[in-house]
Parts: C-alpha cells; sequence; structure tokens
C-alpha cells in the first residue's frame, strides 16, 4: 500500500524556519517526482514545490522561490521541504504528493498533511 | 504564469449529471487534472490526462477538452460526490503548477 507520511509541522515566528518531512512507502520511491502541495486555511490549493526523481531539476512558485528549498534522500525514502523566513501567509497544510509516471502534474497519492502555523 | 479559473460552486439533483469547467490559456497545450476534497480530507486524483481515471475512480467521473477549457462531468451524480473540486494543469513555462480555485458541489 503506498503511503506518504508527513511531519515536522508546527508553530513558528514570523522569519523562523522549520523542515518538513515526508516518509514515502509502498513503491519504488526512486522511480517517482515528488511535489509539495499547501493548503491555506478555508482556502484553496497550492502548488510549490517538485523534485525530480533523481533531484537533477527542481521547480519552485513564486511565492516561495528563495525562502524554500525541496529535496530528498532516496536512500532513506524521504522528501523534505526545508522552509526558511517564513512569513504569515505560509500558514497551511502542507501535503507531499507523488507524480504520476509520464503525467507530471497529476498527483496521484497525498499524505494526510501537515500544518504549519506562522504567528508570533 | 497562467491562471486557472473554476465557477465557485454548482448544484446537482441526485442521479443528474453536473458539468465543472476549469478555463485557461495553458489548457490548450498541457492536459487538466482534477482532485475531489472532501472537508477534512487529504484531495483525491479522479481525472488525468485526456481522459484516465485512477483504479478505484467510478466511472461516473469523465473528463473532456474544448479550446481552453477542461470539464469534469459526473453522470448520475451519488450523494458521496458532494465535496469541493479543483483542476491543475502546467502553466506555459512547463515548469510551475497551478491549481484553480475550486468548485464546491452540492447534491440536492
Amino acid at each position: 500500500e503506498v503511503q506518504l507520511v508527513e511531519s515536522g509541522g508546527g508553530l513558528v515566528q514570523p522569519g523562523g524556519s522549520l523542515r518538513l518531512s515526508c516518509a514515502a512507502s509502498g513503491f519504488t520511491f526512486t522511480t517517482y517526482s515528488m511535489n509539495w502541495v499547501r493548503q491555506a486555511p478555508g482556502k484553496g490549493l497550492e502548488w510549490i514545490s517538485y523534485i525530480t526523481s533523481g533531484s537533477s531539476t527542481t521547480y519552485y512558485a513564486d511565492s516561495v522561490k528563495g525562502r524554500f528549498t525541496i529535496s530528498r534522500d532516496n536512500a532513506k525514502n524521504s522528501l523534505y521541504l526545508q522552509m526558511n523566513s517564513l512569513r504569515d501567509e505560509d500558514t497551511a497544510v502542507y501535503y507531499c504528493t507523488r507524480d504520476v509516471i509520464a503525467a507530471a502534474g497529476s498527483y496521484d497519492y497525498w499524505g494526510q498533511g501537515t500544518l504549519v502555523t506562522v504567528s508570533s | 504564469s497562467s491562471e486557472l479559473t473554476q465557477d465557485p460552486a454548482v448544484s446537482v439533483a441526485l442521479g443528474q449529471t453536473v458539468r465543472i469547467t476549469c478555463r485557461g490559456d495553458s489548457l490548450r497545450t498541457y492536459y487538466a487534472s482534477w482532485y475531489q476534497q472532501k472537508p477534512g480530507q487529504a484531495p483525491v486524483l479522479v481525472i488525468y490526462g485526456k481522459n484516465n481515471r485512477p483504479s478505484g475512480i467510478p466511472d461516473r467521473f469523465s473528463g473532456s477538452y474544448s479550446g481552453n477549457a477542461a470539464s469534469l462531468t459526473i453522470t448520475g451524480a451519488q450523494a458521496e460526490d458532494e465535496a469541493d473540486y479543483y483542476c491543475n494543469s502546467r502553466d506555459s513555462s512547463g515548469k510551475v503548477v497551478v491549481f484553480g480555485g475550486g468548485t464546491k458541489v452540492t447534491v440536492l
């Protein structure tokens, strides 16, 4: 069974940092590109970052470019999101998602999400 | 980056057909995907590509395209289909993914 389990969320002050993790299991992690998608409370979905299976390529939404860094450790079947210079507007549930093979941008599995709250 | 536009809400009588539309220039180049999200749950992929359903998605869900619009059709809507539906696609650069604002579907 495919599972994506996020962790690392919590309360952080504006300007602070947080590192999210996503533990993947039930599939060959090294085969798939991965993403982070977030959802602010009561709002819609926002894609924020993408990484290829071998980490050669990464993309970011303008809203997080220069502040967030996506990475992965294929030996540990894990995806990460390093978030720096956090702002109030970064408050959201953060989801780890798996790309459908040969259909980048389509996410066939989602984690349960981890809540990040940026507040003083 | 381009935007994807969805109607905020639609309603459908039980057993009837409803079409949800997503509009954006990038849809002339890239396929859309559609996600169903129920309160307190993670989204679920229901349609991707030209008209592909992941395993476990009922065949009452289908996708289509016309010009700069993608549509998700639910044929014979069930009570359990009441949810928020989001489309997404790559933007014109091909590097960024954008989501529509979502459509709340109410089954009457």
